[in-house]
C-alpha cells in the first residue's frame, strides 16, 4: 500500500483532457514539492513534472502539474496516444528521515 | 548527455547477496545526490535508499534497512547497491537515479538491472 494515493487507471479519447489525481499527508505533500513521472511499456521511469507544477525542457505544455494542500494533480491536455502510459506521483516525506514515497501509480489508456 | 548505466542484477537465492552498480558520467558525479529505486514485476515504483553527495549521509526504506547498504566512490563516478540477505519481495528492477537536490526530484534515471530471488 503506497503512502500517496493514485487512482489505478485513467482514460481518455485522443484530443480530450484528463486529470489523475494523487492524495497525501501534511508530512509529505502538505510540507514537500510534488513530482510526476512518465513510464512508458518497457522503459525507465522519465521526469514529467517537478516542483509541483514546472515542466523539464522537452516535455510538451499539454502535461501541466498543480498542487493544493495534501492533494496534487496531473493534467494532460489534447491526449495523444503515445501518452499511454503510467504516471507517478512522488515527494519526500519529513516523517521518514530522508525518505521519499510514490503513488501507487496510474494506468493511463488512450481509448 | 546524462547517462546512468546499472549492472550487476541477475538471479540469486533467497539469503544470498549481490552488488548493484551505477556507472555514472556526463556530469559532476560528486555534487549530487544519489539514489536507488526499485520496481517489482507488474508493481510500482518504491524508493530504496538515498546517499549524500559525500556519503556522509545515508537513508533507506525500512524494509532493507539492516540488510542493504548504498555507497559511492566519487573517484570512479559509481553508486552501488549492496544487497545482503536477499529475500523473495527484494524481486524487482533496481533503477539509480540523480537526484537534483535535496528534496528535490529525481531528474535523469539508469535503464535499471534486474534482480531475481529465487530458488
Amino acid at each position: 500500500q503506497s503512502v500517496l494515493t493514485q487512482p489505478p487507471s485513467a482514460s481518455g479519447t485522443p484530443g480530450q483532457r484528463v486529470t489523475i489525481s494523487c492524495s497525501g499527508s501534511s508530512s509529505n505533500i502538505g510540507s514537500n514539492t510534488v513530482n510526476w513521472y512518465q513510464q512508458l511499456p518497457g522503459t525507465a521511469p522519465k521526469l514529467l513534472i517537478y516542483s509541483n507544477n514546472q515542466r523539464p525542457s522537452g516535455v510538451p505544455d499539454r502535461f501541466s502539474g498543480s498542487k493544493s494542500g495534501t492533494s496534487a494533480s496531473l493534467a494532460i491536455s489534447g491526449l495523444q496516444s503515445e501518452d499511454e502510459a503510467d504516471y507517478y506521483c512522488a515527494a519526500w516525506d519529513d516523517s521518514l528521515n530522508g525518505s521519499v514515497v510514490f503513488g501507487g501509480g496510474t494506468k493511463l489508456t488512450v481509448l | 548527455e546524462v547517462q546512468l548505466v546499472e549492472s550487476g542484477g541477475g538471479l540469486v537465492q533467497p539469503g544470498g547477496s549481490l552488488r548493484l552498480s551505477c556507472a555514472a558520467s556526463g556530469f559532476t558525479f560528486s555534487s549530487y545526490w544519489m539514489s536507488w529505486v526499485r520496481q517489482a514485476p507488474g508493481k510500482g515504483l518504491e524508493w530504496v535508499a538515498n546517499i549524500k553527495q559525500d556519503g556522509s549521509e545515508k537513508y533507506y526504506v525500512d524494509s532493507v534497512k539492516g540488510r542493504f547498504t548504498i555507497s559511492r566512490d566519487n573517484a570512479k563516478n559509481s553508486l552501488y547497491l549492496q544487497m545482503n540477505s536477499l529475500r523473495a519481495e527484494d524481486t524487482a528492477v533496481y533503477y539509480c537515479a540523480r537526484v537534483w537536490e535535496w528534496l528535490g526530484e529525481f531528474d535523469y534515471w539508469g535503464q535499471g538491472t534486474l534482480v531475481t530471488v529465487s530458488s
